[in-house]
């Protein structure tokens, strides 16, 4: 199975500055069709996970730019350029390239 | 409005059955592969199985092969897992979801409680 290793597994930050999550995979996720298959979710306090970022760095429909992924391979990682409020919770990346599909543990997010 | 919303969890014995069901709207049923994912309360989150369009290809995770079974019924437009022999660590909230092209996992349901305990 393939391993995704986060970090942090929390993060406390100042609302307004930037916040950073990476992510590792213990296989690339680059597929022969050209494509990484690479995910990051949130779950925000109480609710079902939300899709944010598929394929590395697409911002799903109706994510803020303030998000941004980036990373080939092996090595991804997730920025929020200015944190709000409305951020909090727990981020989770997934790989999507090879069965069975597997998350990371997970980085929770909160506010200072 | 694309939805899906899962129902028939509960409160069931070591070594007994319950089926879990997963009702879609808002999309034509037929024409998506589906997931099913589940999270132990409080703890992270684990793909548990998918099924492709017409029901011909189906995966499970290995810890629950030969014991859950998904399915779908197109006519109803609805998503089944079918869960038997079941273990005290498989108590956790069962999401499923849409599978959008690129893999995307869009709209996830509310979720529906599993508690495995005698």
């Amino acid at each position: 199975d393939i391993v995704m290793t986060q970090t942090p597994l929390s993060l406390s930050v100042t609302p307004g500055q930037p916040a950073s999550i990476s992510c590792k995979s213990s296989q690339s996720l680059l597929h022969t069709d050209g494509k990484t298959y690479f995910y990051w979710y949130l779950q925000k306090p109480g609710q079902s996970p939300q899709l944010l970022i598929y394929e590395i760095s697409n911002r799903f429909s109706g994510v803020p730019d303030r998000f941004s992924g980036s990373g080939s391979g092996t090595d991804f990682t997730l920025k929020i350029s200015r944190v709000e409020a409305e951020d909090v919770g727990i981020y989770y990346c997934m790989q999507s390239i090879q069965l069975p599909w597997t998350f990371g543990l997970g980085t929770k997010v909160e506010i200072k | 409005e694309v939805q899906v919303v899962e129902f028939g969890g509960g409160l069931v014995q070591p070594g007994g059955s319950l089926r879990l069901s997963c009702a879609t709207s808002g999309f034509t049923f037929s024409q998506y592969w589906m997931t099913w994912v589940r999270q132990v309360p409080g703890k992270g989150l684990e793909w548990v199985a998918n099924i492709n369009q017409d029901g011909s290809e189906k995966y499970h995770v290995d810890s629950v092969k030969g014991r859950f079974t998904i399915s779908r019924d197109n006519a109803k437009n609805l998503l089944y897992l079918q869960m038997d022999s079941l273990r005290v660590e498989d108590t956790a909230n069962y999401y499923c979801a849409r599978v959008t092209p690129k893999s995307k996992f869009d709209p996830w349901g509310q979720g529906t409680l599993v508690t495995v305990s005698s």
